[in-house]
């Protein structure tokens, strides 16, 4: 089945790039994702990539991915104290299923 | 345009007892998802509705468990009875469709704790 595994533990320094990586088992997911959740909230959506790319970018968030190593990293430049959460990757099946099935989390800590 | 919406927020019962969540979809949104997490491990997917029909509920731990989702606007998830091993917090997430519309937006969650 399929699983997808992350790190559970970053700390940063404020201003400094945060890298948080991903592996997953599917090779034919077609949607991979990547989820905040703040202290208390709920999971908000960060970004997602297809898989037929290798990167998207959106302002401090840059992801990339390597279909050959089943890789995905979520880059965030100018890490801010407010980037405090836990991130979830997640990936999408391509069953015909839509459900999502996520890593454990890593929790980033930036420090000022 | 409002969010996705749970309720309650937090809920505490006794072991046995009969709990139901309810989960409020964004508008327009043909497809709800539940989801949990428990004890802190990664979050699984336990249903899928498209409208009021359920597509996939492989990852529904048991009998236990009954989601519905009448009308095809707001679902429940009714646990009864509630075994301690229940406990965890619970996500609702909702999709406009498949294709482009895919993303899933998720709701707060409630936090059930079964003493």
């Amino acid at each position: 089945g399929e699983d997808v595994e992350q790190s559970l533990f970053l700390s940063v320094r404020e201003g400094d790039s945060s890298v948080i990586n991903c592996t997953y088992t599917d090779s034919s997911s077609t949607y991979l994702y990547w989820y905040k959740q703040e202290p208390g909230a709920g999971l908000q959506l960060l970004t997602y990539i297809f898989s037929n790319m290798d990167m998207k970018q959106d302002q401090r968030l840059t992801v990339l991915l390597n279909k050959k190593d089943k890789h995905l990293s979520l880059r965030i430049a100018d890490t801010q104290t407010g980037d405090s959460a836990i991130y979830f990757c997640a990936e999408r099946e391509n069953t015909g299923f839509q459900k999502l099935v996520f890593g454990t989390g890593t929790r980033l800590l930036v420090s000022p | 345009e409002a969010g996705v919406t749970q309720f309650p927020s937090h809920s505490v019962i006794e072991k046995g007892q009969t709990v139901t969540l309810r989960c409020d979809p964004i508008s327009g949104h043909d497809n709800l998802y539940w989801y949990r997490r428990v004890m802190g491990k990664e979050i699984k997917f336990l249903l899928h509705f498209v409208k009021e029909s359920k597509q996939d509920e492989s990852g529904m731990p048991n009998n236990r468990f009954l989601a519905e989702r009448t009308g095809g606007t707001y679902s429940t998830l009714k646990v009864q009875p509630a075994e301690l091993e229940d406990s965890g917090v619970y996500f609702c997430a909702s999709s406009l469709r498949d294709g482009e519309g895919h993303e899933q937006y998720f709701g707060p969650g409630t936090r059930l704790t079964v003493t």
